[in-house]
């Protein structure tokens, strides 16, 4: 069973600062696939960045990296030049590998409360 | 066109009634899925479809029952709910087969039961 966890429940960032939300995963899957997703307040799910469990490379979409440490099993969001934008909801989530050839579940972790103060 | 449309945005509805949530997307994704969320929860996932073809039930009451008429369009059949079912029910889609398969999200239907 693959767990994932979010052990912030909250952070508060300046505007244009940089902040860190941190993300540990466990699985016994060799093969894994690492997913952060913002929600506001809409409701709306909207994916920011993928990690591949064989990328040798940490990802980057704009101002998101994602810092991952496969050994210490952690896959932590780090945004950039924080905007008041930037205010939701965040989580990380897990997909393991497909083994059949048909769809996988995407579970997610708890959730970080970003708050981006001026 | 990378959208997935729920329907509607919003329902109240009685224990005793039947309604259904609608969710479509255009994108060719032959995987689909339902999520329930509570207030301050993360999504659960509820069901996958995977082809049309209903792959992964999380031991849902059957008062929910999922439909997949065609690859673009899933819903959700409610009936006898209870009020703890109240929830925000997210659907998403994402390629079937591919382990990098971000899931697309709707705006999610917010369901209060009375």
């Amino acid at each position: 069973a693959q767990k994932i966890t979010q052990t912030q429940p909250g952070m508060f960032v300046q505007e244009k600062e940089a902040v860190t939300l941190d993300c540990t995963y466990d699985t016994s899957d060799p093969s894994y696939g690492l997913f952060w997703y913002k929600q506001p307040s809409s409701g709306e799910m909207i994916f920011l960045i993928y990690q591949g469990s064989y990328d040798q490379q940490n990802a980057t979409e704009g101002r998101y990296s994602l810092n991952f440490q496969k050994a210490r099993k952690s896959a932590n969001l780090v945004i950039s030049a924080s905007q008041l934008g930037d205010s939701a909801m965040y989580f990380c989530a897990m997909r393991e590998a497909l083994h059949t050839g048909t769809a996988s579940k995407l579970t997610f972790g708890t959730g970080t409360r970003l708050q981006v103060t001026l | 066109d990378t959208e997935v449309t729920q329907t509607p945005k919003h329902l109240v509805m009685g224990m005793t009634n039947k309604k259904s949530l609608k969710c479509e997307q255009h994108m060719g994704h032959r995987a689909m899925y339902w999520y329930k969320q509570k207030a301050k929860k993360p999504p659960e996932l509820m069901f996958v479809y995977s082809y049309e073809k209903l792959s992964i039930n999380e031991s849902v009451p059957s008062r929910f029952s999922p439909e997949c008429p065609n690859s673009s369009l899933l819903n959700l059949h409610l009936h006898a709910l209870q009020p703890e079912d109240s929830a925000l029910y997210l659907c998403a889609s994402s390629p079937a087969d591919r382990e990098k398969a971000e899931a697309f999200f709707g705006q999610g239907t917010r369901l209060t039961v009375v």
